[in-house]
C-alpha cells in the first residue's frame, strides 16, 4: 500500500513569494492534515480538510491557507512568505474517524527555505 | 491551550541501556495518545498509540508506553536499546471533545542517541 506523498520535496523562495505544497492521502483515507516543523519550535498543526471541508485550523495567518480535491488530494498555499516561514511541512492522512479513534499517518514532507 | 511536554530534549544511552522517556499532556478529559519515531532522513512513523483499554500498550520494535491517568503521563519505554533506536521520538495527544478536535498536540520531542 502506498503512504502519504507529498511534492515537491524540497523548494527555496524570496521573502514575499507565494508557494504550493501538494499533498496525496493513502488510497482510502479522507481527512489530511497539514503540520509545520520548523526548528525549535516543535511540530505545530496547521490546517485539517475532510471530505474537501476544512475542519480545523491551527494558530496561524491567514496566508497559510489550503483546500481538498474531490479526490482527497490537498494544496497547502503559503502567501507573502516570511523567513520564519522556512520549515519542513508535513502532510498527514487518516481514514474516516470511528468513535473518534484517528491514527494519522505521514509523508516525508516538503522542506522550505525561505530566502 | 492543550499541552504536551516531553522532560528530555536529548537523551544519550549506551547499547542494552533501558530506556524511558517522559510525556505528559495538560487536557483532563479522555484522550488519544502516541508516541511517533522520526528516524534520520525518515518520515515520522507510528510506534504506538493508545485509546481505551489496557493502560499498557505494546508498539513496534518492542517499544512499550503506560498510560496513567492520575499522572497525566504516557511514558515511552524499552528495556533494552539498540543503535538503530536513534531517532527523535514525540509523543502527542488528540483530546476527545464532543466531537473530534481531529488534530495532533505534539511535545517539542526527545532526541535519543545509543552509543554501540
Amino acid at each position: 500500500e502506498a503512504g502519504v506523498t507529498q511534492s515537491p520535496t524540497h523548494l527555496i523562495k524570496t521573502r514575499g513569494q507565494q508557494v504550493t505544497l501538494r499533498c496525496s492521502p493513502i488510497s482510502g483515507h479522507t481527512s489530511v492534515y497539514w503540520y509545520q516543523q520548523a526548528l525549535g519550535l516543535g511540530l505545530q498543526f496547521l490546517l485539517w480538510y475532510d471530505e474537501g471541508e476544512e475542519r480545523n485550523r491551527g494558530n496561524f495567518p491567514p496566508r497559510f491557507s489550503g483546500r481538498q480535491f474531490p479526490n482527497y488530494s490537498s494544496e497547502l498555499n503559503v502567501n507573502a512568505l516570511e523567513l520564519e516561514d522556512s520549515a519542513l511541512y508535513l502532510c498527514a492522512s487518516s481514514p474516516l474517524p470511528e468513535g473518534r479513534r484517528e491514527t494519522q499517518y505521514f509523508g516525508p514532507g516538503t522542506r522550505l527555505l525561505v530566502l | 491551550a492543550q499541552s504536551v511536554s516531553q522532560h528530555n530534549h536529548h537523551v544519550i544511552l549506551s547499547e542494552a541501556a533501558s530506556l524511558e522517556l517522559g510525556c505528559n499532556y495538560s487536557y483532563g478529559g479522555t484522550v488519544n495518545l502516541f508516541w511517533y519515531v522520526q528516524y534520520p532522513g525518515q518520515h515520522l512513523q507510528l510506534l504506538l498509540k493508545y485509546f481505551s483499554g489496557d493502560p499498557l500498550v505494546k508498539g513496534i520494535k518492542g517499544f512499550e508506553a503506560e498510560f496513567i491517568k492520575s499522572k497525566f503521563s504516557f511514558n515511552l519505554r524499552k528495556p533494552s536499546v539498540q543503535w538503530s533506536d536513534t531517532a527523535e521520538y514525540f509523543c502527542a495527544v488528540i483530546p476527545n471533545y464532543g466531537g473530534s478536535q481531529g488534530n495532533l498536540i505534539f511535545g517539542k520531542g526527545t532526541k535519543l542517541s545509543v552509543k554501540p
